[in-house]
Order: structure tokens, then C-alpha cells, then sequence
């Protein structure tokens, strides 16, 4: 069974600022993704950005980049100059790629706060 | 190109009714998912389908129903409401090959059991 641990129920950034958002994974699979979505105030799911296990290069989009350790299995997000509307909910979440169903293990979770 | 959509966005009922929430998709997608989101938690995983005429279990499956008669529909059933089971729903569907294996949520359904 997979997992997904994210630490830090809560955290504040200064605005323009960058901040790192933790999250470790357990899996004995060897090809899965993991993923990371924004669920800002208003509820919808927020795709961020994606990291294959098989990727060599740490994946990034826009102010977004994923800083993956394989052996340490964390797949932390950081956030660059952090805006006021980054102000949500943050999910890290697995996929196991073997497995037929593509079904997301989801963390529970970080509340990232941007003040001005 | 509406995306993921959900019917209805908000639900109060009694305990013991029955309801149908409706998940509908127009990006031909073969994989749809429903899960639930718990005050505190992540989305956990009710119950999902590979295919039209297919489902299956996920992590909490008991007290719900599903069918998936058409590709682009998915329902969740609920035969006997329960005050756990308020929670708010999302759907969310996925291609078969995707660039980044994405799923694609809908905008969720706040349910309250009372």
C-alpha cells in the first residue's frame, strides 16, 4: 500500500518570498508519479505539477518546482517568490504506475498562508 | 469543453434518505473516480472505474454505490445517508495515457447528513 506523509499542517511565507512544502512517500513500487495540487478557499483541485519516479531531472513549472530525492523518497514543492494568491490547501499525492487503476494516494495536507 | 461537472453542488438530507450524485465528463476519458474529503484530510479514494461497464472498490467504499453506464457518466449512490458520510465529494477522470498522468477534478459536492 502507498502513503503519503505531509508534515507541516500549517505554514507562513513572506510575500515574494520562496517556501518549501514537505511530503514523503511510501511505495514498493518502482514506477509511480507524484503529484502536487492547490485547493485555494473556494475548493476546486488545483493540478501544480507532476514528477515520474523514472524522471532524472526535477520537474518544474513556472514558480513551481518539485526538489525529488529518490532515496530519501520525499518530493517536496517549492514555491518561488511567493504571491498572495498561493494562500491555500496544498496536497502531495502518488500514482503507482503498475497498478491498472491510476488511483491518487493523497496526503492530508499542508495550509500555506502568504502575508503581505 | 466543460470539463469534470457535478450534479448538484450543494445536498442537505435526513438520515436514512437515499440520493444520486451525477458526475459527468466530456473529455472521453476511460478512468473516473469518486472520492471523498474529510475536515483535516486528503481525498480518499470511494470508489473508481476503468471503463464503461467497470468498477471497483477504493480505500472507503462501504455505504456507497457507483455505476457507469455511459463513458461519460459516473454516479455515486448513497442507499441509506448517514451523518458520516457528510463530507464534501469530488469526481475527477483521467485519459488513458496522459502527458503527466493527471486527474481532472470536478468542482465537488458539499454534502450534510443531519
Amino acid at each position: 500500500a502507498q502513503k503519503i506523509t505531509q508534515t507541516q499542517p500549517g505554514m507562513f511565507v513572506q510575500e515574494k518570498e520562496a517556501v518549501t512544502l514537505d511530503c514523503t512517500y511510501d511505495t514498493s513500487d518502482q514506477s509511480y508519479g507524484l503529484f502536487w495540487y492547490k485547493q485555494p478557499s473556494s475548493g476546486e483541485m488545483i493540478f501544480l505539477i507532476y514528477q515520474g519516479s523514472y524522471d532524472e531531472q526535477n520537474a518544474t513549472e513556472g514558480r513551481y518546482s518539485l526538489n525529488f530525492q529518490k532515496a530519501r523518497k520525499s518530493a517536496n514543492l517549492v514555491i518561488s517568490a511567493s504571491q498572495l494568491g498561493d494562500s491555500a490547501m496544498y496536497f502531495c499525492a502518488m500514482i503507482v504506475l503498475e497498478a491498472g487503476s491510476y488511483q491518487l494516494t493523497f496526503g492530508k495536507g499542508t495550509k500555506l498562508s502568504v502575508i503581505p | 469543453n466543460a470539463g469534470v461537472t457535478q450534479t448538484p453542488k450543494f445536498r442537505v438530507l435526513k438520515t436514512g434518505q437515499s440520493m444520486t450524485l451525477l458526475c459527468a465528463q466530456d473529455m472521453n476519458h476511460e478512468y473516473m473516480y469518486w472520492y471523498r474529503q474529510d475536515p483535516g484530510m486528503g481525498l480518499r479514494l470511494i470508489h473508481y472505474s476503468v471503463g464503461e461497464g467497470t468498477t471497483a472498490k477504493g480505500e472507503v467504499p462501504d455505504g456507497y454505490n457507483v455505476s457507469r453506464l455511459k463513458k461519460q457518466n459516473f454516479l455515486l449512490g448513497l442507499e441509506s445517508a448517514a451523518p458520516s458520510q457528510t463530507s464534501v465529494y469530488f469526481c475527477a477522470s483521467r485519459p488513458g495515457l496522459g502527458r503527466y498522468n493527471e486527474q481532472f477534478f470536478g468542482p465537488g459536492t458539499r454534502l450534510t447528513v443531519l
